[in-house]
């Protein structure tokens, strides 16, 4: 059971906006910055936003991330086949004092 | 070119040990924070360990505090994993990561490829 809430799937057709949603409390993603991960299959995870809302380089800005009290959402516009794959939001939680990981959302491109 | 190169995986017999390395290059490897996260087969990420630059700040997953220890040695611009007591469910691939700034809490802008721990009889 993970700290942070992600819906297990989600899906969407080409050129379609989705979003994903990522909850938390007080102790993680209330107080602290959210981090977004992408997961494509048989890969790594590389960082798609950070600090709530911040896209690194070279990540396109078809990706958007925001955040509202204790939950957080990634937003994926234009959606494309090379989309499909596996979403992480994650957060520092000063309770646990550790790094918290939602249980992943793997985004089906229809 | 930053990269993170992770050996020392392997099988291992359940209350085994293994220490898993960490090989970085293409940075200033003492002035960043630096992470082990994991992932079971077929499973979600799982955050194992942090370390600041200078080992000042360590910070473990409660479930696993007291088996497994992480710590670096910036001469050589390597991060270790030291895992004891090993159990079937330690099974993952446990990936290196790199923080974006020297601070432990800072996101993970740069991961290895991973190494895979097998623990089974």
């Amino acid at each position: 059971q993970s700290v942070l809430t992600q819906p297990p799937s989600a899906s969407g057709t080409p050129g379609q906006r989705v979003t994903i949603s990522c909850s938390g409390s007080s102790s993680n993603i209330g107080g602290n910055a959210v981090n977004w991960y992408q997961q494509l299959p048989g890969t790594a995870p590389r960082v798609l936003i950070y600090s709530d809302s911040r896209r690194p380089s070279g990540v396109p800005g078809r990706f958007s991330g925001s955040k509202s009290g204790t939950s957080a959402s990634l937003a994926i516009s234009g959606l494309q086949s090379e989309d499909e794959a596996d979403y992480y939001c994650e957060a520092w939680d000063d309770s646990l004092n550790g790094r918290v990981f939602g249980g992943g959302t793997t985004l089906i491109v229809l | 070119e930053v990269q993170l190169v992770e050996s020392g995986g392997g099988l291992v017999k359940p209350g085994g040990s293994l220490r898993l390395s960490c090989a970085a290059s293409g940075f200033t490897f003492s002035a960043y924070s630096m992470n082990w996260v994991r992932q079971a087969p077929g499973k979600g990420l799982e955050w194992v360990s942090s370390i600041s630059g200078y080992s000042s700040y360590i910070y473990h997953a409660d479930s696993l505090r007291g088996r497994f220890s992480i710590s670096r040695d910036n001469a050589k611009n390597s991060l270790f994993l030291q895992m004891n007591s090993l159990r079937a469910e330690d099974t993952a691939v446990y990936y290196c990561t790199k923080s974006g700034g020297a601070n432990p809490l800072a996101p993970q802008d740069y991961w290895g490829q991973g190494t895979l721990v097998t623990v089974s009889s």
